[in-house]
């Protein structure tokens, strides 16, 4: 099994510049998570979608949309990419909300 | 906010030696999850420890929970240059707060 899968691994955009994370994941979870992770800041929730057809905002949500197409994917969407989103965001997925979380291995994102 | 908060934030050791780690948090929770992430990677599940539990053990990990202190911590016994790592705590809240919140980590150096 693949896990959970992110693309790309890596990306570099210019301020202004939109673009789309993908995630999906084979394990048949119910619930998908979005992450950032910055240094001495931990990794912080920015969307989460605890099941099919729902999407919440986490404690970083400003500047990015989300999209659970389907029960396996769940993409994250910068409209206007900013210097401040740089960052190395995280997909998760779990198979009940809140419980033990599988990762990919990351986007490493830098806004010029 | 519930987020974890790990103490110390770095720690230093040498192989064969205990490591222990803190995670303090503020509101009620469901569950307390621990998780490892190796330098330029995607993090790893380590352990669960549920609210009503008290004390779990998995191999060399001993993690205990105090609800009433809102505290956990993490006991990997008989360390090995490969646990060198940060080491994450998650809490998860209660009902439809589920999320789960991460804190800023505590990066562990095992010298050999």
């Amino acid at each position: 099994n693949a896990g959970v899968t992110q693309t790309p691994k890596f990306q570099v955009l210019k301020t202004g510049q939109s673009m789309t994370l993908q995630c999906a994941q084979d394990m048949n979870h119910n619930s998908m998570y979005w992450y950032r992770q910055d240094p001495g800041m931990g990794l912080r929730l920015i969307y989460y979608s605890a099941s099919e057809g729902t999407t919440d905002k986490g404690e970083v949500p400003n500047g990015y949309n989300v999209s659970r197409l389907n029960k396996r994917e769940f993409s994250l969407r910068l409209e206007s990419a900013a210097p401040s989103q740089t960052s190395v965001y995280f997909c998760a997925s779990s198979k009940g909300f809140g419980e033990k979380l599988f990762f990919g291995s990351g986007t490493q994102l830098s806004v010029l | 906010s519930q987020q974890g908060e790990e103490d110390p934030q770095a720690l230093s050791i040498q192989e064969g030696e205990n490591a222990t780690m803190n995670c303090s948090y503020k509101t009620s929770i469901n569950n307390l999850q621990w998780y490892r992430q190796n330098s330029g990677r995607g993090l790893v599940h380590l352990i669960l420890i549920r609210s009503n539990e008290r004390e779990k053990h998995s191999g060399r990990l001993r993690v205990t929970l105090d609800t009433s202190k809102k505290s956990s911590s993490l006991l990997i016994t008989a360390s090995r240059a490969a646990d060198t790592a940060s080491y994450f705590c998650a809490t998860g809240g209660t009902g439809n707060t589920g999320k789960l919140i991460f804190g800023q980590g505590t990066t562990l150096q095992v010298k050999p």
